[in-house]
């Protein structure tokens, strides 16, 4: 089973309006966090905004926000006010445990989602 | 002068040419990581250096070769390639292993003909 899935290969969104960047995870580690990258056609992978699996309250960084409905498993990416700089791939990622032990400090990345922003 | 660089930013090889990818950060982490990014497949975690020791080789063939001469660089040696290894190389540091965020380069756009 994928442990992150992100439903949506491409989005479109008007300039200057809000857009939601779906991503479901899967885990039954209690403690995770999970983490939104953005790829321009650049190729460099931006990182975007963290939520841990015990934080209290969504994150937030700057026109970006996370959903995080933890019973639900999701963690979708909220973008206010795009704007045109906005298109890219975005890549919902996990990782999983404290960070110690084999392979608990990897990324697991989801397929992305293709985001295009219209003038 | 970006925090994680990569070199050359596209390459395009032969099956039997040898080719090497280099990755510089200059953030003082202590971690090393090499992903590699196909088309329409999420990020493959290759290798992973922590403190210039390689921590982990998610079953790589052996025709990549990673290096890692301090916390700063790391280099992936290519030989003796095949076509489906045409891919985007992307090199990333964290503070420690595990733990914080990732950063990552631009990456590798690499063709093998």
């Amino acid at each position: 089973a994928q442990k992150i899935t992100q439903t949506q290969p491409g989005m479109f969104v008007q300039e200057k309006e809000a857009v939601t960047l779906d991503c479901t995870y899967d885990t039954s580690d209690p403690s995770y966090g999970l983490f939104w990258y953005k790829q321009p056609s650049s190729g460099e992978m931006i990182f975007l905004i963290y939520q841990g699996s015990y934080d209290q309250q969504n994150a937030t960084e700057g026109r970006y926000s996370l959903n995080f409905q933890k019973a639900r498993k999701s963690a979708n990416l909220v973008i206010s006010a795009s704007q045109l700089g906005d298109s890219a791939m975005y890549f919902c990622a996990m990782r999983e445990g404290q960070g110690s032990g084999a392979g608990s400090y990897q990324l697991t990345f989801g397929k992305g989602t293709k985001l295009s922003v219209i003038p | 002068e970006t925090g994680v660089t990569q070199t050359p930013r596209h390459l395009v090889m032969g099956m039997t040419n040898k080719k090497s990818l280099k990755c510089e950060q200059h953030l003082g982490h202590n971690a090393m990581y090499w992903y590699k990014q196909s088309a329409k497949k999420p990020l493959e975690l290759m290798f992973v250096y922590n403190f210039k020791e390689q921590t982990e080789n998610n079953s790589v063939p052996s025709r990549f070769s990673p290096e890692c001469p301090n916390s700063s660089h790391l280099f992936l040696h290519l030989h003796t390639l095949q076509p489906e290894d045409s891919a985007l190389y992307l090199c990333a540091s964290s503070q420690v292993m595990g733990q914080g965020t990732l950063h990552f380069g631009n990456g590798t756009r690499l063709t093998v003909t």
